[in-house]
């Protein structure tokens, strides 16, 4: 049972493109919909978040799109560099625990 | 150092033994959490606690047992080692619901 769907698997950009990572929930009890950031031989590390109560949420080269009404929200990376080559998990999470249940992940690759 | 820590970083046992993952997170955060990351299913939640001696169930908790005792401690054991749980371990700590959960480096356990 996946309750979080993220797509696509693998993104290959040119640098300086924008990279697009979709996912979809089911359950509309999720209040905090996160994305982390995962390198190689790391652990995952915030990168950013939002609520429902937004459309959507910048910070700098980094925007969630958030569709309350879809059940969907995506990552658009502006601008993309090498360095933003890394692998992309949406999450989601609701009660109080923060129970995060994270998506399947996104491998991304920014070519020079 | 002020974080999160999770030792050992690399472990191989063999099937049938018992083996625990150790986490130590210096913020005093109340929530606490162990992941496993394995290919194609990004981050399941094993276990989680919102407080000392406070634990509970995550999706995958069949095989390990949690403890903890003090907050800034929260041990992962697997009581006797299966091959389906070779898999890359992360904890994670938080310090109120819907915030942001910081990770440990991880521990890469491989059972034989």
């Amino acid at each position: 049972q996946q309750q979080v769907k993220q797509s696509p698997q693998s993104l290959i950009v040119q640098k300086g493109g924008i990279s697009i990572i979709n996912c979809a929930y089911e359950n509309t009890a999720f209040d905090y919909f996160p994305w982390y950031q995962q390198f190689p031989g790391k652990g995952p590390a915030l990168l950013i978040a939002i609520r429902p109560d937004v459309s959507e949420k910048k910070e700098g080269r980094f925007t969630i799109s958030f569709n309350k009404s879809a059940k969907q929200f995506s990552l658009h990376i502006m601008d993309s560099q090498p360095g933003d080559s890394a692998t992309y998990f949406c999450a989601a999470s609701s009660g109080g625990y923060n129970k995060l249940i994270f998506g399947a992940g996104t491998r991304l690759a920014v070519h020079p | 150092d002020a974080g999160i820590t999770q030792s050992p970083r690399y472990k191989i046992t063999e099937t049938g033994r018992q083996v625990t993952l150790m986490c130590h997170q210096t913020w005093s955060h109340s929530y606490m959490f162990w992941y496993r990351q394995d290919l194609g299913h990004g981050l399941r939640l094993i276990y989680y606690s919102a407080a000392a001696d406070i634990t509970d169930k995550g999706e995958v908790p069949d095989g390990y047992v949690v403890s903890r005792s003090k907050t800034e401690n929260f041990p992962l054991t697997l009581e006797s080692a299966t091959r389906s749980q070779t898999s890359v371990y992360f904890c994670a700590s938080s310090e109120d619901r819907n915030t942001e959960a910081f990770f440990g480096q991880g521990t890469r356990l491989t059972v034989v």
